[in-house]
């Protein structure tokens, strides 16, 4: 069974880049099989999709984060990368890492999530 | 691409059934059979419950159950039980390769 763990800095300040790490154990990141997403949570808020990234190289973002949000893949560490630039406020939130399995459109594995805030 | 619309808040009793709808676009729910729905416990990660419309994943109620008329999602919880309560997000493929999430609703069971 896939197990995702989420690790990186639980405060940001405000127009700093915000970096986040995903590690995959129970499976490997560079199989095809996979694609590798984040999802995050403002407090007491809806969840937002922020993208995936599928085949190591492939990505898709959010349109209303395009230009802010890189998610990129360390096939040697067996992990996944969130980068956010220019935060705000309105950036803090839960992070959660998930994956998806080929066959099934929708986010089987997560991990338990990570709170992020953008204060000075 | 905008959050797709579902009800705040639905209560029910135990024992009985209770229905979540989820309204989209014809850009994402009504696209493809690519809906999903998760479980959310306070404090908690979600969990994928429905997937692809009506499939449910491994260890999961058959309590829980799904379907899709045109541009609405639809979850219905069966005998409503005390651990049912939680917020229930859906979920959504789109025509642009991306996902959209519900606007999430909250089951208090009484």
């Amino acid at each position: 069974q896939l197990q995702l763990q989420e690790s990186g800095s639980g405060l940001v300040k405000p127009s700093q880049t915000l970096s986040l790490n995903c590690g995959v154990s129970g499976g490997s990141i560079s199989n095809g099989d996979y694609s590798w997403s984040w999802i995050r949570q403002p407090p007491g808020k809806g969840l937002e999709w922020i993208g995936y990234i599928y085949q190591t190289t492939n990505t898709y973002y959010n349109p209303s984060l395009i230009g802010r949000v890189t998610i990129s893949v360390d096939m040697s560490r067996n992990q996944f990368s969130l980068k956010v630039t220019s935060v705000t406020a309105a950036d803090t939130a839960v992070y959660f890492c998930a994956s998806l399995v080929r066959g099934v459109v929708g986010f089987n594995n997560w991990g338990l999530g990570t709170l992020v805030t953008v204060s000075s | 691409q905008s959050a797709l619309t579902q009800p705040a808040s639905v209560s029910g009793s135990p024992g009985q059934s209770l229905t979540i709808s989820c309204t989209g676009t014809t850009s994402d729910i009504g696209a493809y059979n690519f809906v999903s729905w998760y479980q959310q416990h306070p404090g908690k990660a979600p969990k994928l419950i429905l997937y692809d419309v009506t499939n449910r994943p491994s260890g999961v109620s058959d309590r829980f159950s799904g379907s899709k008329s045109a541009n609405t999602a639809s979850l219905t919880i069966s005998g409503l039980q005390a651990e049912d309560e939680a917020d229930y997000f859906c979920s959504s493929y789109t025509s642009t390769s991306i996902y959209v999430f519900g606007t999430g609703t909250r089951v208090t069971v009484l």
